[in-house]
């Protein structure tokens, strides 16, 4: 049981170049969440997803997109990178329910020059 | 909506000695609340939540943490830190009506010393 796993844990992207963060759980779980977090700043809502093929947008959606074909994968796309693009990313998934807690992923920390 | 302010953003406490994290929150419905544990370059797991009944929550690592109502605070204590300990720690809020959405505070950062 591998819980959330994330890829790349690291990468630099180039100002208006596109990319693809990869998020897969193995929990079977309904919900997928994506957060960015920013030194003092805590986390921040990006998009979500309560099953497949549904999905809704977070506190900071703009220049990113998600999509949900299937319970384990939910992936970040970046069309345009920008720098205050640079930040870690956490993929998180919860069962469904009000009052579960989240499992998170390791992080991808994305650089945008 | 929710909000969640933690008034330290940085804690240096000694090995051995207590510790208080501080969280308060807003909501104008019944929340759950939770306290995450972040370690250097990992996620974020949980330490505890609060859902309902006894205030004084457990949670692990020795750690616990009292719901106030009345303070709208949840404040996270060990009555004594190890090494192990140093982490950025993270209250979190969410509506009881709500399916979806928890929003997290700024965080600490408790830094223990030998």
């Amino acid at each position: 049981n591998a819980g959330v796993t994330q890829t790349p844990k690291f990468r630099i992207l180039k100002i208006g170049q596109s990319m693809t963060l990869q998020c897969t759980q193995d929990m079977n779980h309904n919900y997928m969440y994506w957060y960015r977090q920013d030194p003092g700043m805590g986390l921040k809502l990006i998009y979500y997803s309560v099953g497949a093929g549904i999905t809704d947008k977070g506190e900071v959606p703009n220049g990113y997109n998600v999509s949900r074909s299937t319970t384990e994968d939910f992936p970040l796309r970046l069309e345009l990178a920008a720098p205050s693009q640079t930040s870690v990313y956490f993929c998180a998934s919860s069962p469904q329910g009000r009052n579960n807690e989240q499992f998170f992923g390791p992080g991808t920390r994305l650089t945008v020059l | 909506a929710q909000s969640v302010t933690q008034l330290d953003s940085q804690v240096p406490v000694f090995e051995e000695a207590p510790v208080e994290l501080r969280c308060n929150y807003s909501s104008s419905v019944s929340v759950y609340l939770f306290w995450y544990v972040q370690y250097p370059n990992q996620g974020l797991q949980l330490l505890l939540k609060y859902l309902s009944g006894s205030t004084l929550v457990k949670g692990i690592n020795g750690f616990e943490a009292e719901f106030n109502k009345s303070q709208t605070s949840f404040h996270l204590r060990k009555p004594s830190v190890h090494i192990s300990d140093t982490a950025e720690y993270f209250c979190a809020v969410k509506a009881e009506t709500s399916y979806d959405k928890v929003i997290f505070g700024p965080g600490t950062s408790l830094s223990v010393i030998p």
